[in-house]
This record gives structure tokens, sequence and C-alpha cells, in this order.
């Protein structure tokens, strides 16, 4: 699996947008970028999935460059509520395991 | 539409006793992933289960754990002889497909403490 680096940790404001950049210089044909989203004592919730360019959903957008050597998850207008650890996962998704770095801790600020 | 169900949420057990973790997958799943968290850290892989059958167990440790997934009932981890260092968040995921999008339901966890 593509090894990925993230910042370890991160503060925002309240109604800021809030970019994450994921770095996946070995990113395989096959591999999809993944994010989930972990809040304090709960398990991890899939938040975006992309292969190339851009994807959008209801929670997040996540902005693939052509090389695919790296990927940024936005989140529009964070809340305090946002306040959470934040995984990006690179690998084949016909791979049954999913292996989780230590993420990126986003701490949102009133 | 019930999610993943762990219990229990908290755990507390002495060296040497044995724990036992259970998952009930959501429903319509029946493929189930066993992840430990420890703190401050990413989770960690353990083992793939489908019903009655173990499909990776690359990440479970050789001795003391084991994993299973029988026909009916919960999926249930077990480790024996506890230590200290077993001390953790044990994860549980489901779903409904084995390949395909990565997308995997957790559960809220079990914490399990040894002293």
């Amino acid at each position: 699996l593509a090894k990925t680096t993230q910042p370890i940790s991160m503060d925002s404001y309240e109604g800021q947008e809030v970019n994450i950049t994921c770095s996946h210089n070995n990113i395989a044909t096959n591999d999809y970028i993944t994010w989930y989203q972990q809040f304090p004592s709960q398990g991890p919730r899939f938040i975006i999935q992309g292969y190339k360019t851009k994807v959008t959903n209801e929670v997040a957008s996540l902005f693939i460059p052509a090389d695919r050597k790296s990927s940024t998850l936005s989140l529009p207008r964070v809340s305090l509520s946002d306040t959470a650890v934040y995984y990006c996962l690179v690998g084949d998704v016909r791979d049954d395991k999913i292996i989780f770095g230590k993420g990126t801790r986003l701490h949102i600020l009133p | 539409n019930a999610g993943v169900m762990q219990n229990p949420r908290h755990l507390v057990r002495r060296r040497g006793q044995e724990a036992r973790l259970r998952c009930s997958p959501m429903k319509g799943h029946s493929h189930v992933y066993w992840y430990r968290q420890l703190p401050e850290e990413g989770l960690k892989f353990m083992v793939y289960l489908q019903k009655e059958n173990i499909i990776d167990e690359s990440g479970m440790p050789k001795e003391r754990f084991s994993a299973e997934f029988p026909k009916e009932g919960p999926s249930i981890l077990r480790i024996q002889q506890v230590v200290r260092g077993d001390s953790a968040a044990y994860f549980c995921a489901s779903s409904l497909f084995r390949t395909g999008d990565y997308e995997q339901y957790f559960g809220p966890g079990t914490r399990l403490t040894v002293t």
C-alpha cells in the first residue's frame, strides 16, 4: 500500500474553510484515495473517496491533481463539531484491509 | 437501521483473565473486520472474517488472540491471558461487499483496560 504523509495537527476557526493535504508519492495505478474522520471515543467514519480530479459530496470535497501524488480534503465552513482526526488512506480497493496512519488532528477554535 | 454494534463498550480485566469482545455487523453485511487502536495512534488491522470463515488474520498476534464469526450471532474477538499491553480500543467494522469501494462501517469500539 502507498505510504501517506499528512500534517500531524492543524488548528482553524469556525466558519473557515479547512484544507488538509496528503502526500502519496508512490500511489499505484489501481489505488484510490479515501478519507476517514474519527471523533474522540468513536469509530472512524468514511467521508469521501476519489481516483482523480475532484469529488464532492455533502460533507467535503476532494481535490486530486493529475499526477495523483497528493490530494487535498476540503471542509467548507467548519464548525466546532468538525474537531476530529482525519485519516488519508491510499490503496487498492480490492484489498481487504484498510491501513490507517496517524492522521491529522484538526482542532476547530471558536 | 442500526449500525455496527459492539459490546461491551468498556471492559476491565486483570492480567491473566480472558476478554471477549462482541461485534454485530450492520444488517445485511457479512464481512467483518477487527482493528486495534492504541492511544494517539491510528487503527491497526487485525483480522477479516466472513460468516464461518477467517479470510485474513495477518494482523492478529499469533498467540492468545482468536476471532470467529459464526453462522448465527455476533463476531467474537477473544483474548486469552490478557497482559497490560493489550489495553487498547478495539474496533469492529463491517461491509456489504468484500471489495469495491473501501467503505467500511465502524462500530463505537470496546475499550479494554488490563489492570
